[in-house]
């Protein structure tokens, strides 16, 4: 079974520029999850999709981001411009039910590390 | 609101040595208690949980204990090897709640 995949691995950007952000989820897995790790801090929840309904976005920071799932497949998640602030490392999850038990476990991607210069 | 603290690091070690990572919890009802483990190059891996007090999670000879009367769940294990090099997280989800909280996470170094 293929893993939750993220891409690009890494990205560096200029503060202004665009960048998105790709997530495959498991396939068959309905709930999508984003969050991101800003700085070595905490890791911060930033949306949940069941299927390509946004089902709690209450994390993402502002505007200058969208996160999309069309087909309630893969997901992009777009910063435009981007800041310096949103330099840090953005994880996909996936699981199969709403929340995540011991038969439908959460799965994470090994992120994407964005660097705004 | 919820929320983790978990000890500040890097924690640097001896193989062999015993170790622990304090994490306390702010929370409403009866969260639900995880740690996560990122090794190098690699995503988050579910490493235990406990889901009620007094519950003992463990996994690769780690072992947390859910404890409601000190709101914490440090992780320990007896023996640490160079492999156990990792970030480690803890978190917890609410009742009713999907996403997690997590602490800042604490970069573990073991050395032979």
């Amino acid at each position: 079974e293929a893993g939750v995949t993220q891409f690009p691995s890494h990205s560096v950007i200029e503060k202004g520029q665009t960048v998105t952000l790709r997530c495959d989820p498991i396939s068959g897995h309905d709930n999508l999850y984003w969050y991101r790790r800003v700085m070595g801090k905490e890791i911060k929840f930033l949306l949940h999709f069941v299927k390509e309904s946004k089902q709690d976005e209450s994390g993402m920071p502002n505007n200058r981001f969208l996160a999309e799932r069309t087909g309630g497949t893969y997901s992009t998640l777009k910063v435009q411009p981007a800041e310096l602030e949103d330099s840090g490392v953005y994880f996909c999850a996936s699981s199969q039910e709403v929340r995540p038990s011991d038969n439908s476990p959460l799965h994470f991607g090994n992120g994407t590390r964005l660097t705004v210069t | 609101g919820n929320s983790v603290t978990q000890m500040e690091g890097p924690v640097t070690l001896s193989e062999e040595a015993f170790l622990t990572i304090n994490c306390t919890y702010t929370a409403t009802g009866y969260p639900s208690l995880f740690w996560y483990v990122q090794y190098p190059g690699e995503g988050l891996q579910l490493l235990l949980k406990a889901t009620k007090a007094d519950d003992k999670g463990s996994n690769k000879g780690f072992e947390a204990t859910y404890r409601k009367e000190t709101t914490s769940f440090h992780l320990e294990k007896g023996s640490v090897q160079v492999s156990d090099s990792a970030v480690y997280f803890c978190a917890l989800s609410g009742r009713g709640a999907q996403k997690l909280v997590f602490g800042q996470g604490t970069r573990l170094t073991i050395n032979p």
